[in-house]
C-alpha cells in the first residue's frame, strides 16, 4: 500500500526559531512536491524535488530529498508569522501518475 | 498565472440529490484532477483525466462520476449525495504527461455539505 506520512501533524513554534517537518513515503518515487495551504484558501506549490540529494530553497524555507531513505524534509529558518499555514508533501510513485498526499502539518508561528 | 476556477465556494444539498461540481482552467492544461480534503486524511484523489473524454479512477471513486467534454472543463458528479460526502472538494490541473514533473495548480475549493 502506498503511504505518505508527515510529522508532526501540528507544530506551534515561536518566531525566530528553526524547525523541520518530515515526510516519509513507503516505496520508490520519482518526484516529491511540497505545497502550502492558508486557512480557507487553496494549495500553492512550493517545491518540486526530482532526484536524490535535491535541495530547493525559497526565503526561509528549504526542502530536501533523500530517495534512499524515502524521506523529504522541509526546514524553516528563523520563523516569521507569515509562515503560519498547513504544509503538505505529495509523492508520485514509479509507474503511477497519481500524486499521493500526506495528511499535512499545521504550522502556527507564535509572536 | 494559471487560474483554476471552481463554480461554487459553498454548496448545501440534501441526501439523494444529484450534485454537479464544475471546474474550469484557463491555461490549456491536459491533466485535470478532483480531490477531496478531510481533516486528518489529507487529500484523496477521486478521479482524474489526461484528455478530453478520458477519465481514470483515483483512490476513492465510489459514489462519484466525472465528465470532460472540453479540455478546459472537468465536472465532478455525485449521483446521489450522501452525508459521508460532506467535504471540501478541490479541483486541480497540470500541464501534460510529457511535462510529468509539473506541479498541480489548485482551485479554491468547494465546501459541500449534505444534509
Amino acid at each position: 500500500e502506498l503511504k505518505v506520512e508527515q510529522n508532526p501533524l501540528f507544530l506551534s513554534m515561536q518566531e525566530g526559531k528553526n524547525y523541520t517537518i518530515y515526510c516519509n513515503y513507503s516505496t520508490t518515487s520519482d518526484r516529491l512536491y511540497w505545497y502550502r495551504q492558508d486557512p480557507g484558501k487553496s494549495l500553492e506549490s512550493l517545491f518540486v524535488l526530482l532526484s536524490n540529494g535535491a535541495v530547493k530553497q525559497e526565503g526561509r524555507l528549504m526542502a530536501s530529498l533523500d530517495t534512499k531513505a524515502r524521506l523529504s524534509t522541509l526546514h524553516i529558518t528563523a520563523a516569521v508569522h507569515d509562515l503560519s499555514a498547513t504544509y503538505f508533501c505529495a509523492v508520485a510513485f514509479f509507474g503511477n501518475e497519481k500524486l499521493t498526499f500526506g495528511t499535512g502539518t499545521r504550522l502556527t508561528i507564535i509572536p | 498565472d494559471v487560474k483554476v476556477t471552481q463554480s461554487s465556494r459553498y454548496l448545501v444539498k440534501r441526501t439523494g440529490e444529484k450534485v454537479f461540481l464544475e471546474c474550469v482552467q484557463d491555461m490549456d492544461h491536459e491533466n485535470m484532477f478532483w480531490y477531496r480534503q478531510d481533516p486528518g486524511l489529507g487529500l484523496r484523489l477521486i478521479y482524474f483525466s489526461y484528455d478530453v473524454k478520458m477519465k481514470e479512477k483515483g483512490d476513492i471513486p465510489e459514489g462519484y462520476s466525472v465528465s470532460r467534454e472540453k479540455k478546459e472543463r472537468f465536472s465532478l458528479i455525485l449521483e446521489s449525495a450522501s452525508t459521508n460526502q460532506t467535504s471540501m472538494y478541490l479541483c486541480a490541473s497540470s500541464l501534460s504527461q510529457d511535462s510529468w514533473y509539473s506541479p498541480l495548480h489548485f482551485g479554491n475549493g468547494t465546501r459541500l455539505t449534505v444534509t
